[in-house]
């Protein structure tokens, strides 16, 4: 079983929608990173998070630790947000590494 | 932040041939990893570049095959050796300022082993 799991695995949505990426995990973690990967490959980190909720622009990041989960919350859904999002935790017995879900691959169409 | 730069971009290669990936970083970074992405698949830790001494290999990576130079905290190189289409993936410079902190990911080298 991976240490990162994902839910769903694909995503597809109409413009306007409001979207819930999951993220599970079964080790004690530092912290939490949301990774957003675009076709051509490039990375760009979108939040990273310890407890409670961050909010940048239209998405939200939320973390419950207890309960070993996190969603990423896109408002208001455009083509542009089409991209596979990634899921990563720093492990409390390593912090200097990163475990990575395996991604949500989201389409929204216009 | 960090802004990182990757060189080449992509390339196709021949099998049994070696090609090595630059990554440049606009600042001095701690921490600066090495990232294989195979085709559908998420992202697999191939080494830390130390600076200054050997790189530490994740399970199933090694130095023959993946020799890897950081000669400062701000260059690495990862050399990818007698190629095979198994290595056909996108290698990832990524790099940390501090555990604790953002990590930024270079935007990556896309090569296709024939």
């Amino acid at each position: 079983k991976n240490e990162v799991e994902q839910s769903p695995q694909n995503l597809t949505a109409q413009e306007g929608e409001f979207i819930t990426i999951n993220c599970s995990y079964s080790v004690g973690i530092s912290a939490l990173h949301w990774l957003q990967q675009h076709p051509g490959g490039g990375i760009v980190s979108l939040f990273m998070l310890s407890s409670g909720k961050k909010k940048h622009g239209r998405l939200i990041a939320t973390i419950n630790i207890q309960e070993k989960h996190s969603s990423l919350h896109i408002t208001a859904s455009h083509p542009r947000d089409s991209a596979v999002y990634i899921c990563a935790v720093e492990p409390s017995y390593n912090t200097d590494k990163l475990i990575f879900g395996t991604g949500t691959r989201l389409q929204v169409f216009p | 932040s960090a802004v990182i730069s990757q060189k080449p971009s992509r390339d196709i290669c021949q099998r049994g041939t070696s090609l090595t990936i630059q990554c440049q970083v606009d600042s001095q970074v701690t921490m600066m990893f090495w990232y294989r992405q195979q085709p559908g698949q998420s992202l697999t830790l191939i080494a830390t570049a130390n600076q200054g001494s050997e790189a530490t290999y994740e399970s199933g990576f090694v130095i023959d095959k993946f020799p890897i130079s950081r000669p400062n905290l701000t260059f690495s190189t990862l050399t990818v050796s007698n190629m095979s289409p198994e290595d056909s993936s996108i290698y990832l410079c990524s790099v940390r300022t501090s555990a604790g902190y953002e990590q930024y990911f270079g935007p990556g080298t896309r090569l296709t082993v024939t």
